[in-house]
């Protein structure tokens, strides 16, 4: 099945710092997103991104469909980033999202 | 809207107990999941459904079963529950576009 490797595994930053997430996924994909478990274990989505870039705030992603990749950017980092990062895709024969392990980030004031 | 719904938040089970996790989704979504977390890893799919009626097994559906005769509800029974079940249990669903919306979980203790 598609396989879908997270880096780095930990992240630790101080406030105000900017950071870049990878993903990598070795198959085509139907659906890519982005989640934050912040530290009470809740899923937040930030972005359905299986293409192109997206800005919200502080956080951007950037899906390569071509490169099997994607990126998450935060800038101004700030404690409430803080939590575990995940990416997580479709496959293209697939209807559930396969996750990636997650990145763990601490941003410390 | 609540969204996706999920009671209860947190159990304790003896081993050999039994229990039904709830969920419910007021979105009129057609889809709907149940995944698993362990401890630091990511979620892995238990039991999905695409409308009423319609069950499909995931990556790890050993011990649970499902049901759907609502679209808005997606119960997950354990029968005999193990130590191995102990987990955080998340359910999502989705419209027929392809974005999946999580609830706040369900913490499982097995002992």
């Amino acid at each position: 099945g598609i396989q879908v490797e997270q880096s780095p595994p930990d992240l630790i930053l101080q406030e105000g710092a900017n950071s870049t997430l990878r993903c990598n996924f070795s198959d085509s994909v139907n659906n890519l997103q982005w989640f934050h478990q912040n530290p009470w274990g809740q899923l937040i989505n930030l972005f359905y991104i299986p293409s192109g870039t997206k800005q919200n705030g502080r956080l951007s992603a950037t899906t390569v469909a071509t490169e099997r990749y994607s990126l998450l950017y935060i800038s101004s980092s700030q404690t409430t980033d803080s939590g575990v990062y995940f990416c997580a895709v479709v496959p293209q024969a697939g209807t559930a999202l396969i996750f990636g392990k997650g990145t763990t980030l601490s941003v410390s004031s | 809207n609540a969204g996706v719904t999920q009671t209860p938040k947190f159990r304790i089970l003896k081993i050999g107990q039994s229990m039904t996790l709830q969920c419910t989704q007021d979105m009129n979504h057609n889809y709907m999941y149940w995944y698993r977390q362990d401890p630091g890893m990511g979620l892995k799919l238990i039991y999905y459904s695409v409308g009423a009626g319609i069950t499909d097994k995931g990556e790890v559906p050993n011990g649970y079963n499902v049901s759907r005769s609502t679209t808005e509800d997606f119960p997950l029974r354990l029968e005999l529950a193990a130590p191995s079940q102990t987990s955080v249990y998340f359910c999502a669903s989705r419209p027929r576009g392809p974005e999946q919306y999580f609830g706040p979980g369900t913490r499982l203790t097995v002992t």
